[in-house]
């Protein structure tokens, strides 16, 4: 069975700080997304992980895939408030249109 | 349309009535899935429709729920005697056909009393 998990699952960071989200997977598997929330808002889509070694920036936000680690990583450069909001990773049950597991989510709080 | 759209946006029930929650994916999509989200967790997979039927209903919970897609476009989940437990926000996406990526909707709040 497929698990995704992220770490930290909260975190309060200052404005102007860096920090990294991380997210391991438990099977192999071709894609890997990140997506980003808002209190009671949907799921708004940032990036699309393809292959080994991907690496894609947008912003103050860059997110990386390793699959040989199963681990993925969303680096925030520079956080600014409107970056709070909660970011879940989700992983591909298998090729092709497949479900996507999701993980727990990671809250983050940017603080002055 | 130009995105997923999903009603209503907001839902309160009595606990034990039927509800019917409506998804319209994006024109040409004929990929489309149902999670549920309840608070404080990551979305669940419930079911995955390619076309008109239903490639993978493995997270359904149980059989209070149902859910039809019978012109491969809209898409209706059913949840009959709605329990407390079934509260959650149902979230519903779509994409193309060999497109890797889905598109969300703006989700519905169940809110069962």
């Amino acid at each position: 069975e497929l698990k995704v998990e992220q770490n930290p699952l909260f975190l309060s960071m200052q404005e102007g700080k860096n920090y990294t989200i991380y997210c391991n997977y438990s099977t192999t598997s071709d894609r890997l997304y990140w997506y980003r929330q808002d209190p009671g808002k949907s799921l708004e889509s940032l990036f699309v992980l393809l292959s080994n070694g991907a690496v894609k920036q947008e912003g103050r936000l860059m997110a990386s895939l390793d699959t040989k680690a199963r681990l993925s990583t969303l680096h925030i450069t520079a956080a600014v408030h409107d970056l709070s909001a909660t970011y879940f990773c989700a992983v591909d049950k298998g090729s092709g249109n497949t479900p996507l597991v999701f993980g727990k989510g990671t809250r983050l709080s940017v603080i002055a | 349309g130009a995105g997923v759209s999903q009603t209503p946006s907001n839902k309160v029930t009595e606990k034990g009535k039927y509800v019917e929650l409506r998804c319209d994916p994006i024109s040409g999509h004929t990929a489309l899935y149902w999670y549920r989200q309840s608070l404080g967790q990551g979305p669940e997979f419930l079911i995955y429709f390619q076309g008109t039927g239903a490639a993978d209903d493995s997270g359904l919970p149980n059989d209070r729920f149902f859910a039809v897609r019978p012109e491969g476009s809209v898409s209706t989940l059913k949840i009959q005697r709605t329990e407390r437990g079934d509260s959650a926000m149902y979230l519903c996406a779509s994409s193309h056909q060999g497109n890797t990526e889905a598109f969300f909707g703006q989700g519905t709040r169940l809110t069962v009393v």
